[in-house]
């Protein structure tokens, strides 16, 4: 079954502790990508990669780190984490190129920074 | 910098009336543009995309949107709405799935 998997699903932690949110797929995509989804702000892209070692920027990517050394997963690192991360993260993947493929997202990652 | 307009927060619709989603968008070249659901504690699903070619774009649960470049706009539509539709509404625009930006929703309510 073609699926994006995310861990964990929920995390309570506090300011100050690394932690990595993991994201796989099993579809040999080439695009991968984070967003943080927040009340009344939609979603917005963290960062973003287009193949294995090329990640670039989103919309706001301050305080995370992504590394893509495997073309399935796509981590995302806080490395100190801070209230104002307190969000749902959703990992995406897709084909490049745009056309008749589609795009699938994770079923989000609920984090709370106390 | 591109942007997403969704100009309605929240829309209240009778079951079985019919739909129109408001999405305005700014893109300094030919967008790519998107519809996404969400149901409430689900992930996003893709409704529909607009990448080139005709501009009525048929998706899936019966959705349609029309891409309007006079208007910069891209609404979503269907004609008669169920109870199940009830969630909220993202439209985006990007060059691919890359760089997308999205909207800020639109929380759908049907009511009885």
């Amino acid at each position: 079954e073609a699926q994006v998997t995310q861990n964990p699903r929920y995390l309570i932690t506090v300011t100050g502790k690394k932690l990595t949110v993991t994201c796989s797929q099993n579809m040999n995509h080439e695009y991968m990508s984070w967003y943080r989804q927040d009340p009344g702000l939609g979603l917005r892209q963290i960062y973003y990669s287009m193949n294995v070692e090329v990640t670039d920027k989103g919309d706001v990517p301050e305080g995370y780190k992504v590394s893509r050394k495997e073309k399935r997963n796509f981590p995302l690192i806080l490395e100190s984490p801070s209230p104002n991360q307190t969000s749902l993260y959703f990992c995406a993947s897709s084909l490049l190129g745009g056309g008749k493929e589609r795009q699938y997202f994770g079923p989000g990652t609920r984090l709370t920074v106390l | 910098a591109q942007s997403v307009t969704q100009p309605d927060i929240h829309i209240t619709v009778s079951e079985g009336a019919s739909l129109e989603l408001r999405c305005n968008y700014s893109y300094g070249a030919t967008p790519y543009l998107f519809w996404y659901v969400q149901s409430p504690g689900q992930g996003l699903q893709l409704l529909l995309k607009y990448f080139s070619g005709d501009t009525l774009v048929q998706g899936i649960k019966g959705f349609e949107a029309e891409f309007k470049r006079s208007q910069s706009s891209f609404n979503l539509r269907k004609p008669s709405v169920h109870w199940s539709d009830a969630a909220e509404y993202f439209c985006a625009v990007g060059s691919g799935y890359s760089t997308l930006t999205f909207g800020k929703g639109t929380m759908l309510l049907v009511s009885p």
